[in-house]
C-alpha cells in the first residue's frame, strides 16, 4: 500500500492567491482528516469526513477555508484568498474502524 | 473544550536509560489513546495504542493508562539516540476524531 498521498509537498504562494491541497487516502479507509500544524498551536483538526461526508468542520478557521471529498479516494482543502498566517504544514490522515490514523507526508505552505 | 496536555520538554535522557513521557486529558468519556512519534520535518507515525486500564508492552515501548486519574504515559526502555523525536499523545472520544497534545520533545544523548 502506498499510504496516504499528499500533493504538493511544498507550496509557496503570494498573499491573496488561491491554494489547493490534495489528498489520496489509503484504500479501504472510511475516515479522512485534515490537520494543520504550527509550532505555536501544534496539530489542529480542521475537518474530517466519514464515508465522504463532512462530519465535523468546527476547526476550519474561517470561510476562506473549504474542503471537499467527491469520492472515497480523493479530497481537497482549498484556501481562498490565502494570508501569511495560513503558513503551516497541512497534514491529511486516514483511518479505518478507529485503529489510529495514518498520516500523509504533509504539505508545507508558505504564504508571502 | 476537550484538552490533551503534555509537557513540551525537552526531556533529556542518556542512552540506555528509561524515558518516561506523560499525558493528561480532560474528558472522562475518552475511549482510545494513542502515542505518535514525529521526527523533525516528518509526519507523525503511530507507535502505540491503548484502550483499557493497565500496561501494554510492544518491544521497548510500554503504554500505561489510568482512566481514574485521566493519565496516559509512554515508557521507552533502553533509549537510543534514534528515539530522539517529538512524541504526541492523542485521545479519541466516541468517534474517530483524535485530539492531539502539543507533544514532548525527547533528546537521547550518547
Amino acid at each position: 500500500d502506498a499510504g496516504v498521498i499528499q500533493s504538493p509537498r511544498h507550496e509557496v504562494t503570494e498573499m491573496g492567491q488561491e491554494v489547493t491541497l490534495r489528498c489520496k487516502p489509503i484504500s479501504g479507509h472510511n475516515s479522512l482528516f485534515w490537520y494543520r500544524q504550527t509550532m505555536m498551536r501544534g496539530l489542529e483538526l480542521l475537518i474530517y469526513f466519514n464515508n465522504n461526508v463532512p462530519i465535523d468542520d468546527s476547526g476550519m478557521p474561517e470561510d476562506r477555508f473549504s474542503a471537499k471529498m467527491p469520492n472515497a479516494s480523493f479530497s481537497t482543502l482549498k484556501i481562498q484568498p490565502s494570508e501569511p498566517r495560513d503558513s503551516a504544514v497541512y497534514f491529511c490522515a486516514s483511518s479505518g474502524q478507529g485503529l489510529g490514523y495514518t498520516f500523509g507526508s504533509g504539505t508545507r505552505l508558505t504564504v508571502v | 473544550q476537550k484538552e490533551v496536555e503534555q509537557n513540551s520538554g525537552p526531556l533529556s535522557v542518556p542512552e540506555g536509560a528509561i524515558a518516561s513521557l506523560n499525558c493528561t486529558y480532560s474528558d472522562r468519556g475518552s475511549q482510545s489513546f494513542f502515542w505518535y512519534r514525529q521526527y523533525s520535518g516528518k509526519s507523525p507515525e503511530l507507535i502505540m495504542s491503548i484502550y483499557s486500564n493497565g500496561d501494554k508492552e510492544d518491544g521497548r515501548f510500554t503504554a500505561q493508562l489510568n482512566k481514574a486519574s485521566q493519565y496516559v504515559s509512554l515508557l521507552i526502555r533502553d533509549s537510543q539516540p534514534s528515539d530522539s523525536a517529538t512524541y504526541l499523545c492523542a485521545v479519541a472520544y466516541n468517534t474517530d476524531k483524535l485530539i492531539f497534545g502539543t507533544g514532548t520533545r525527547l533528546q537521547v544523548f550518547p
